[in-house]
């Protein structure tokens, strides 16, 4: 079936502009999560969404940053008032469940610059 | 903390030399080690999922093995079309903790 996809795929905006990055995971998975990759550094673990539970919202850099999951799939995250340190490659991953440490399968990710 | 350290950070190898990569890490109760391998512009693709001491997994050129605080990614004879980044990471949380990668280039 089709891999987990995200758009767009790049994203130019200006310093102080809202952004909203969008992820369709992989039909039937449960467990979906936001990643950033900077430039020279790993991945870093952003939110993680499971079923309807409530998110894991501890690897949020900042009150700008929020995500959100409608009806188990599709997730939107929004960053507020960008500044140039946002600029970063957004990934998105998801997975069949999360108990038995299933694997993540990632999107193509989203190239954000902020000027 | 969860901790995950690759080395080395690049690594240039001509087609047929074989080497390996190495994943070192600390973290309370191994949940599960992966490998992946991402192709620049791309996102991160899965490569291996590794649980235990001793463990060891294949896939074409490539083989990953697992102790109590480190793995490598063994790759044998490789091509051109191996070039990538390969990332290591561990089950941390509900996440996964990654390493910064290990940048292989092979030239023919």
């Amino acid at each position: 079936g089709a891999g987990v996809s995200q758009s767009p795929s790049n994203k130019v905006t200006e310093k102080g502009k809202d952004v909203e990055l969008r992820c369709d995971p992989i039909s039937g998975h449960t467990a979906l999560y936001w990643y950033r990759q900077s430039l020279g550094q790993g991945l870093e673990f952003l939110i993680y969404f499971q079923g309807n539970s409530a998110p894991d919202k501890s690897g949020l850099p900042s009150d700008r940053f929020s995500a959100e999951r409608t009806g188990g799939s599709v997730s939107t995250l929004t960053i507020q008032r960008t500044q140039q340190e946002d600029s970063a490659v957004y990934l998105c991953a998801s997975s069949l469940r999360t108990v038995t440490q299933e694997t993540q399968y990632f999107g193509p990710g989203t190239r954000l610059l902020v000027l | 903390e969860d901790q995950v350290t690759q080395s080395p950070e690049a690594l240039r190898l001509q087609e047929g030399e074989s080497s390996s990569l190495n994943c070192s890490y600390t973290v309370s109760g191994l949940r599960g080690l992966f490998w992946y391998r991402q192709d620049p512009g791309k996102g991160p693709e899965f490569l291996f999922t590794l649980y235990s001491a001793g463990e060891e997994k294949e896939k074409e050129r490539l083989k990953a093995t697992l102790t109590k605080k480190e793995s490598f990614l063994h790759i044998t004879a490789p091509k051109p079309e191996d070039s990538a980044t390969y990332l290591c990471a561990v089950v941390s949380g509900y996440a996964l903790n990654f390493g910064k990668g290990t940048s292989l280039l092979v030239t023919p």
